[in-house]
Formats: C-alpha cells, structure tokens, sequence
C-alpha cells in the first residue's frame, strides 16, 4: 500500500528550462511534506518542506507547491542547472506517529548541459 | 564527525549468515531512524529511537531483524540469517526534533546478500 507516489521515475530536462517533479498521497491526514535529493553513492539530504497549512513553499530556485483537494504535491526547479541531476524523493508525515517519515519511490532528474 | 557516519559502507555476505550495520547519529540528536532502499523502491521505514523512550519496531519485516541503541547514541542494526531479499541500502537518520524536522542521512551501509 504505497502512501506516497512518484509515478515518474525519470525525467529530463535541459539546463536553464523548469523541472517539475510530482507527487501524489492517499491519506489525507498527512500534515507535512518534504523534498530529499540523492545523489548516487550518498544519503538522502534536506531541499524543501511545506506545512499542510500552506499551498507554497519557495527557497530560490526551488518552490513547492501542495494541492490538498487533489492530494498532490509538486518541486519546481527553475532554472535547471546540470548540479540538480539527482534522485528526488518526497516525504510525508502523519498527524499521528509524526516521526514515521513515509517516502515515495523517487524520480531521477537528468538536467542536460 | 559533522554527519551521520555509517559503517560498513559495502558488505558482501553469504545467506544465512549474520551481519551487523553501524551507525553513529550526529551528535546531540535523540531521535534515530532506520530506513531500507531496495532496488526500485522507495525508502522503506524500519525502526525509530528517541531519546530513552522505546522504540518504534513497527517497520522491522520480520524477526531476523532487531536493532539497538546504546547510551542514546550509536545505533547497531543486526539481521540474522540473511536471506537474498534483504540486499538493499540501509539508511540512518538523526534528527533533533521529536516531530517534524530535518532528518540527516548517512552515505547508506549496501547489503549484498548471494
């Protein structure tokens, strides 16, 4: 029963264009959600988060954006840049157990030079 | 060290036999978690330490996996009689908040089981 969705598991894109990257959730008592990039042979580190209370997130080039009536999450990249050629996982918490971090599967981002 | 360090960073092991993963959280962070990547999948939740509570052992598939945390700090993930379908990349975590917050990744410990 996978919570948390990435149906893409890849995506490219050419350097300086926009990445979207999606993410769709079941449960709609999910309160917090999370944005992690990977690079191969490294752990998970920290992009973005978005509290259920808001619709927007933004941190430079990074925004998230949350669409709670269709329980869907999104990571807008702009402008892409080769660095961002990563795997990308989102995250959610539970108002219930709020430690449980549950992932999705992941999208791998190809920025193009 | 600054981050969460992980050890070993590769292991090759026979099935059936048992294997040990380390991981040593940042320091001052009470909460640990444990998380599995298979080949494909997403980050799989295994286990979860904070501070001197018990620990959440929910997300442990089966009972050849156990962990501990000794002193509130290094954490030992031990699977016993390993089987093929427990190759993956284990993945440590601390973080300083109980609830919503940062988590810090280790490098992963990759689990190779022939």
């Amino acid at each position: 029963d996978q919570q948390v969705k990435q149906n893409s598991p890849s995506l490219s894109v050419q350097e300086g264009r926009i990445s979207i990257l999606n993410c769709d959730y079941t449960n709609s008592m999910f309160d917090y959600f999370l944005w992690y990039k990977k690079y191969p042979a490294e752990g998970p580190t920290f992009l973005i988060s978005i509290s259920s209370i808001k619709d927007k997130n933004e941190d430079g080039r990074f925004t998230v954006f949350l669409n709670k009536s269709a329980k869907h999450l999104s990571l807008h990249i702009v402008p892409s840049q080769p660095g961002d050629s990563a795997v990308y996982f989102c995250a959610a918490i539970p108002r219930s157990g709020t430690y449980k971090y549950i992932f999705g599967t992941g999208t791998r981002l190809k920025v193009l030079a | 060290g600054a981050g969460v360090s992980q050890s070993p960073s590769n292991k090759v092991t026979e099935k059936g036999k048992d294997v040990e993963l380390r991981c040593d959280p940042i320091s001052g962070h009470t909460a640990l978690y444990w998380y599995r990547q298979s080949l494909g999948q997403g980050l799989e939740f295994l286990i979860y330490f904070q501070g001197n509570s018990a620990p959440d052992k929910s997300g442990l598939p089966s009972d050849r996996f156990s962990a501990e945390r000794t002193g509130g700090s290094v954490s030992t993930l031990t699977i016993q009689r390993t089987q093929q379908e427990d190759s993956a990349v284990y993945l440590c975590a601390s973080s300083s908040t109980r609830t919503t917050g940062e988590l810090f990744f280790g490098e992963g410990s990759r689990l190779t089981v022939l």
